[in-house]
């Protein structure tokens, strides 16, 4: 069965820093698109990054470009987003999940973890 | 980027009934290469993670019951639920994954009338 837990949401002021973590089961990692996404209390849902297998290739919306940086460990089956100077409008919840073979939309998400930016 | 929009922002639908959301692409999602809609369905419910329901504008995910169905091609998609259930209750989300970054609408909100 395919498992992403998400972990290291926090309260963090703005301008802070802060790493998310997404441990990957189930499924073979290595060979998986990953991406990340994010709600905002209240509001939609928004595709915030992705990564090729192999991390090659990564892709950002411009929102969050130059802040957020996404990355992946394979022998560790984890997925990060590491993000810099947080802004009160990053407060969201934060879900990995992959991408389906052969398609570029999301089958499998974590239950999401929540990032909080106040002061 | 492209822009999704879905209409209407809400529906309150009786059970049993029918339920049509419509999605509509600033552009085309339409691979010509390969003759696919590059467009999703996922269902959203309160303290839960999205669900995928439909992908490339008709294909339903696996274990989503035969309710749920996908049309529409280029500009134009529709999600429809042919029988509603209570369980259906949720905010549905349309995205394209043609071009970065891979965009929503801005949902649905589905209730029982």
């Amino acid at each position: 069965e395919v498992q992403l837990v998400e972990s290291g949401g926090d309260l963090v002021q703005p301008g802070g820093s802060l790493r998310l973590s997404c441990a990957a089961s189930g499924f073979t990692f290595s060979t998986y698109w990953m991406t990340w996404f994010r709600q905002a209390p209240g509001k939609g849902l928004e595709w915030l990054a992705n990564i090729k297998q192999d991390g090659s290739e990564r892709s950002y919306v411009d929102s969050v470009k130059g802040r957020f940086t996404i990355s992946r460990d394979n022998a560790k089956s984890s997925l990060y987003l590491q993000m810099n100077s947080l802004r009160v409008e990053d407060t969201a919840v934060y879900y990995c999940a992959t991408e389906r073979p052969g398609s570029s939309c999301s089958d499998h998400w974590g239950q999401g973890t929540l990032v909080t930016v106040s002061s | 980027d492209i822009v999704m929009t879905q209409s209407p922002a809400s529906l309150a639908v009786s059970l049993g009934e029918r339920a049509t959301i419509n999605c509509k692409s600033s552009q085309s999602v339409l691979f010509s290469s390969n003759n696919k809609n590059y467009l999703g369905w996922y269902q959203k419910k309160p303290g839960q993670p999205p669900k995928l329901l439909i992908y490339w504008a008709s294909t339903r995910e696996s274990g989503v019951p035969d309710r749920f169905s996908g049309s529409g091609s280029g500009t134009d998609f529709t999600l429809t639920i042919s029988s509603l259930q209570a369980e259906d209750v949720a905010v549905y989300y349309c995205q394209q994954y043609y071009g970065h970054p891979y965009t929503f609408g801005q949902g649905t909100r589905l209730e029982i009338k």
